[in-house]
């Protein structure tokens, strides 16, 4: 079946500028996670979804990120006012709901965002 | 707070040597511990995990790890490596009570010498 899918796979932007980016996650998967790879920090939490449940945003860096999961499936991850230090690759993953076996996360291939 | 120590930046291995990467976790209770390969431009995949039972865990492609609570390791090993299994490797924890989300080391590169 198909995986997490994201898109775009690659973004460069000017500093200033806003970016979304997209996360769909495997098809019945409950929980859905946003982390970002960069060089500087390694991999790190940045939001996690689990159902309807209010998501733990504890990971942002900043209030110019925010996400938002509509209908529970595709998530939208925004960064407003993109600066140089938010280059990264931004990965989505998804796992099924906790409880119901394996809690493995299954990560999409991600965003490779430039902030020029 | 969850945090993972992998030693080894790089590790370089010559190919068919047996090869084992270092991962110390730090958690309160018995944490989920997974060991996920990356390849240049590719996603995370995961090789083998940890929830309960038997330390020794078996993974995809040959891999396997042990689990040994005194020390707060989960170290990964491979008896023969092969050329294609030059990548980076993350160890990861994760705790139910904190929504599952994955705290990663940061990453030992192998590099597979001919």
């Amino acid at each position: 079946g198909a995986g997490v899918s994201q898109s775009p796979s690659n973004k460069v932007t000017e500093k200033g500028k806003d970016v979304e980016l997209r996360c769909d996650p495997i098809s019945g998967h409950t929980a859905l996670y946003w982390y970002r790879q960069s060089l500087g920090q390694g991999l790190e939490f940045l939001i996690y979804f689990q159902g309807n449940s209010a998501p733990d945003k504890s990971g942002l860096p900043s209030d110019r990120f925010s996400a938002e999961r509509t209908g529970g499936s595709v998530s939208t991850l925004t960064i407003q006012r993109t600066q140089q230090e938010d280059s990264a690759v931004y990965l989505c993953a998804s796992s099924p709901r906790p409880g119901q076996g394996s809690v493995e996360q299954f990560f999409g291939p991600g965003t490779r965002l430039t902030v020029l | 707070a969850q945090s993972v120590t992998q030693p080894d930046i790089h590790i370089t291995v010559s190919e068919g040597a047996s090869l084992e990467l270092r991962c110390n976790y730090s958690y309160g209770a018995t944490p989920y511990l997974f060991w996920y390969v990356q390849s240049p431009g590719q996603g995370l995949q995961l090789l083998l995990k940890y929830f309960s039972g038997d330390t020794l865990v078996q993974g995809i492609k040959g891999f396997e790890a042990e689990f040994k609570r005194s020390q707060s390791s989960f170290n990964l090993r491979k008896p023969s490596v092969h050329w294609s299994d030059a990548a980076e490797y993350f160890c990861a924890v994760g705790a139910q009570a904190a929504g599952n989300k994955l705290t990663f080391g940061g990453g030992t590169r192998v590099l597979v010498k001919p």
